[in-house]
């Protein structure tokens, strides 16, 4: 079964622009997970998505965004760039077997932003 | 915050045992033990988890206490490419719901 897929896997912008970043979960996977990772603040989660809707969010701010389309592929989108929003985007598949806390998130490569 | 303390790093001879302590001494009764790892710039990658009992799979061991205050993952016969970053995670529930949190981890560094 193939694994985690995130496009593209680099992207340079600059400041005030926006990007969209993608995520394809393991098939079958109904849940798609986001998350930040910086050299000073680690693995941060950004938000989760399930069934086309948003279920849980992080603590960013509202330029971070994101959806889920209907085959459980997710995009995210960051607005009005910024420096300190270089980072690597995590993007993670779970099953998400309702109410069952043993609900294993299996991560894709990342796509590593970089803003100038 | 996480919910686990994890020494920031490990040296391990290559072929040998590599014992990773966690602690996590305010788990709750329905909170699993989740192990990750994460190898330069790459996506982190699943490795174990259980809940009281210990498990075995075909890359580690998780050993849990019996009051589940901490737990041991053991990688039986490292080898240079097991040197990563490992992360112990709590798996509950935060202001936001469930998600998983991430501590700093420990770097393991297995040595020839």
């Amino acid at each position: 079964k193939a694994g985690v897929t995130q496009t593209p896997r680099y992207l340079i912008k600059t400041r005030g622009q926006q990007v969209t970043l993608s995520c394809s979960p393991i098939s079958g996977h109904r849940s798609v997970s986001w998350y930040q990772q910086t050299p000073g603040q680690g693995l941060q989660f950004l938000f989760e998505y399930f069934s086309e809707t948003q279920r849980n969010k992080g603590n960013f701010p509202g330029r971070f965004s994101g959806r889920q389309f209907s085959n459980s592929r997710s995009e995210m989108n960051v607005s009005t760039l910024e420096l300190g929003d270089s980072a690597l985007y995590l993007c993670a598949s779970s099953p998400r077997l309702a109410g069952d806390l043993a609900d294993t998130q299996y991560f894709g490569p990342g796509t590593r932003l970089t803003v100038l | 915050d996480a919910k686990t303390t994890q020494p920031p790093s490990m040296d391990c001879a290559e072929g040998r045992a590599a014992n990773l302590p966690c602690n996590h001494s305010t788990i709750s009764g329905n909170e699993y033990v989740y192990w990750y790892r994460q190898i330069h710039s790459q996506g982190p990658q699943y490795i174990i988890h259980g809940l009281k009992n210990n498990e075995t799979n075909e890359m580690a061991s998780l050993i849990i206490t019996e009051d589940r205050k901490s737990s041991t993952l053991i990688l039986p016969h490292a080898t240079l490419r097991d040197t990563a970053v490992y992360y112990c995670i709590v798996r509950g529930r935060d202001n936001y719901g469930q998600n998983f949190v991430f501590g700093p981890g420990t770097r393991l560094s297995v040595l020839p």
